[in-house]
């Protein structure tokens, strides 16, 4: 059973660029979260997508987008980045039953530096 | 906002338990009590969730309140590898996202 991975690992942009992040999700989970998690801080909700489709959003602009593909591999883009976009940002994935739904098994993160 | 309230530090001996507390004042009946630990420049890690009933795995033991306004966790034999910020997280089992606070950073000392 293969985990989370995401790439990559580090990443340095200047701002006004456009990034994206992708995520690898664990065999056999179709839900996919992303957070963003600055330093000393817990991480914060950014969406989470549920077989193709985004299931719930939090409290990010509209430039923080994403995408799930047919093999529950995900996507996340921001446009126009700015400095306080520099962060952690995490992908977890989660199978779709019951109890189990919010057991997320993350990957070990992306840290993006906007200059 | 969390709806937790954890102590930012604590300290424990390598080989002692180590109980880490969490307020949730506020919880509601439908709600799980989550467990995560992030190591230094890793993705969290889940440990373990509870209702209202006592839970325990090979990682952890979770002891919730009979009112469930608070828990506890308890790791029975820290070692030095049990460093890491850990967080407690209420949420309907139901919701699409965890809301996180800042969490415990536990420190074992050899």
């Amino acid at each position: 059973e293969t985990g989370v991975t995401q790439s990559p690992t580090h990443l340095i942009k200047t701002r006004g660029q456009q990034v994206t992040l992708r995520c690898s999700s664990q065999s056999g989970h179709n839900t996919v979260s992303w957070y963003q998690q600055a330093l000393g801080q817990g991480p914060q909700f950014i969406f989470q997508y549920y077989r193709e489709e985004e299931n719930g959003r939090g409290n990010f602009p509209p430039r923080f987008s994403g995408l799930q593909f047919p093999n529950y591999s995900s996507e996340l883009n921001v446009n126009a980045l700015e400095l306080d976009d520099s962060a952690l940002y995490l992908c977890a994935s989660s199978p779709e039953q019951g109890r189990a739904k919010n057991i997320q098994y993350f990957g070990a993160g992306t840290r993006l530096s906007v200059l | 906002d969390a709806k937790t309230t954890q102590p930012p530090s604590m300290d424990c001996a390598e080989g002692r338990a180590a109980n880490l507390p969490c307020n949730h004042s506020t919880i509601s009946g439908n709600e799980y009590v989550y467990w995560y630990r992030q190591i230094h420049s890793q993705g969290p890690q889940y440990i373990i969730h509870g209702l209202k009933n006592n839970e325990t795995n090979e990682m952890a033991s979770l002891i919730i309140t009979e009112d469930r306004k608070s828990s506890t966790l308890i790791l029975p034999h820290a070692t030095l590898r049990d460093t890491a910020v850990y967080y407690c997280i209420v949420s309907h089992d139901s919701n699409y996202q965890l809301i996180w606070g800042a969490g415990t950073k536990l420190i074992i000392k050899p």
